[in-house]
């Protein structure tokens, strides 16, 4: 199976912060990346599929980019309602679409 | 509006069976793959389960392959999943998916339904 890891588990951030997270693959998953957002006590939702596209209706300031094993998801201004868990997915290796272990924002 | 609906959680022994429904509505059901996603409280998630849009392939982790089996109904625009030999590592929040089309990803999550394996 295809294995995926995310940096840094939690980070300390401030409002207005450019954040950077980063999730790799144990092999080349092409673009079949998605991440989510997760608050407590909230199913996920998704924020971007394919690596870069953005989900309808979620804010501009959330981008990804990557390809093969190495992606990042930026936020470019940190808000208010940004501090969440957010984990990354390969749906590349199906069927098991599986997730990295997350990275928490607070 | 998209909305998907699980029920069927609860507590149950080791050893014991359960059923989980999810009744899916604002949209063609028929025409999305859907699965299961779960997650124990404080750690990540899992992709259990997943079936196509005619239920003519279904997907499993390896943890749960010949344990749990997921079907569904277009006819009711219902997703289950049938849960049997149940393991206290079972114990988590059980979600509902959608996965969108065009792209593997699932754009849409039910509120989800706890399972408890427990004595």
């Amino acid at each position: 199976d295809i294995q995926m890891t995310q940096s840094p588990s939690s980070l300390s951030a401030s409002v207005g912060d450019r954040v950077t997270l980063t999730c790799r693959a144990s092999q080349s998953i092409n673009n079949y990346l998605n991440w989510y957002q997760q608050k407590p006590g909230k199913a996920p939702n998704l924020l971007i599929y394919a690596a870069s596209s953005l989900q309808s209706g979620v804010p501009s300031r959330f981008s990804g980019s990557g390809s093969g094993t190495e992606f990042i998801l930026t936020i470019s201004s940190l808000q208010p309602e940004d501090f969440a868990t957010y984990y990354c997915q390969q749906s590349y290796g199906s069927p098991r679409f599986t997730f990295g272990p997350g990275t928490k924002v607070d | 509006e998209v909305q998907l609906v699980e029920s069927g959680g609860g507590l149950v022994q080791p050893g014991g069976s359960l059923r989980l429904s999810c009744a899916a509505s604002g949209f063609i059901f028929s025409g999305h793959w859907m699965g299961w996603v779960r997650q124990v409280p404080g750690k990540g998630l899992v992709c259990v389960s997943r079936i196509k849009s005619d239920g003519s392939i279904t997907t499993y982790a390896d943890s749960v392959k010949g344990r749990f089996t997921i079907s569904r109904d277009n006819a009711k625009n219902t997703l289950y999943l049938q849960m049997n030999r149940l393991r206290g590592e079972d114990t988590a929040v059980y979600y509902c998916v959608r996965e969108q089309r065009g792209f593997p990803g699932f754009d849409f999550w039910g509120q989800g339904t706890p399972v408890t394996v427990s004595s």
